[in-house]
């Protein structure tokens, strides 16, 4: 079974553009998580999506969104970009027994270097 | 939010010698997550532990829950160089929702000396 898959790996971007990622979660799991990881501030919890719904959301401001599609995809979105969200962005996917939800499985990440 | 305390920050050992690594929070925890690290990648999870005073192991990983649900720790044994990286708990604080993400712990860097 493929893993989690995320585009792109790498991405330069200057300050006040916005960016999209995009994940493409293991086959059958239904739920997607989205983090950011940065040297200062560690792995973050940035929201979480499951069936195209966003279920929770981290401390972070409004320029960072996502959405999900009906085939579990999910695509995150940084608008007016600032140097300090220059990180590493991984995506995560859960499996759907509700036993192992918290299992989560994640991508190779996409780093993100804003200049 | 939630913090986790990870401890130690690194560490440097010899080839062959057991490890040892501990995550602590101020509230329960109702799972704790071991994952690995390598650089260029994403965490791998390596154990996952749901009970109070469970104890997993995977090959030469053992990793429990601790009875009081707000500690974990990692054990390695008999260390191999593929084994340098850095670790990382994770848990969920218990708040019953379910929906909750990760809480991740800041990392121990394993560094094997020759």
């Amino acid at each position: 079974k493929a893993g989690v898959t995320q585009t792109p790996r790498y991405l330069i971007k200057t300050r006040g553009q916005q960016v999209t990622l995009s994940c493409s979660p293991i086959s059958g799991h239904r739920s997607v998580s989205w983090y950011q990881q940065t040297p200062g501030q560690g792995l973050q919890f940035l929201f979480e999506y499951f069936s195209e719904t966003q279920r929770n959301k981290g401390n972070f401001p409004g320029r960072f969104s996502g959405r999900q599609f009906s085939n579990s995809r999910s695509e995150m979105n940084v608008s007016t970009l600032e140097l300090g969200d220059s990180a590493l962005y991984l995506c995560a996917s859960s499996p759907p027994d509700s036993l192992f939800y918290n299992e989560q499985f994640f991508g190779p990440g996409t780093r993100l270097t804003v200049l | 939010g939630q913090q986790l305390n990870q401890s130690p920050q690194s560490m440097f050992i010899q080839e062959g010698e057991d490890v040892s690594m501990n995550c602590t929070s101020s509230s329960i925890f109702n799972t704790w997550l071991w994952y690995k690290q390598d650089p260029g990648e994403g965490p791998v999870l390596l154990i996952a532990l749901y009970k109070a005073g469970e104890l997993t192991s995977n090959g030469r990983l053992t990793a429990q829950f601790g009875i009081t649900r707000k500690d974990s720790f990692l054990n390695i044994s008999a260390s191999i160089p593929s084994d340098v990286g850095i670790y990382f708990c994770a848990g969920t604080p218990y708040s019953g929702g379910g929906a909750d993400g990760l809480t991740f712990g800041k990392g121990t860097h394993l560094i094997i000396q020759p």
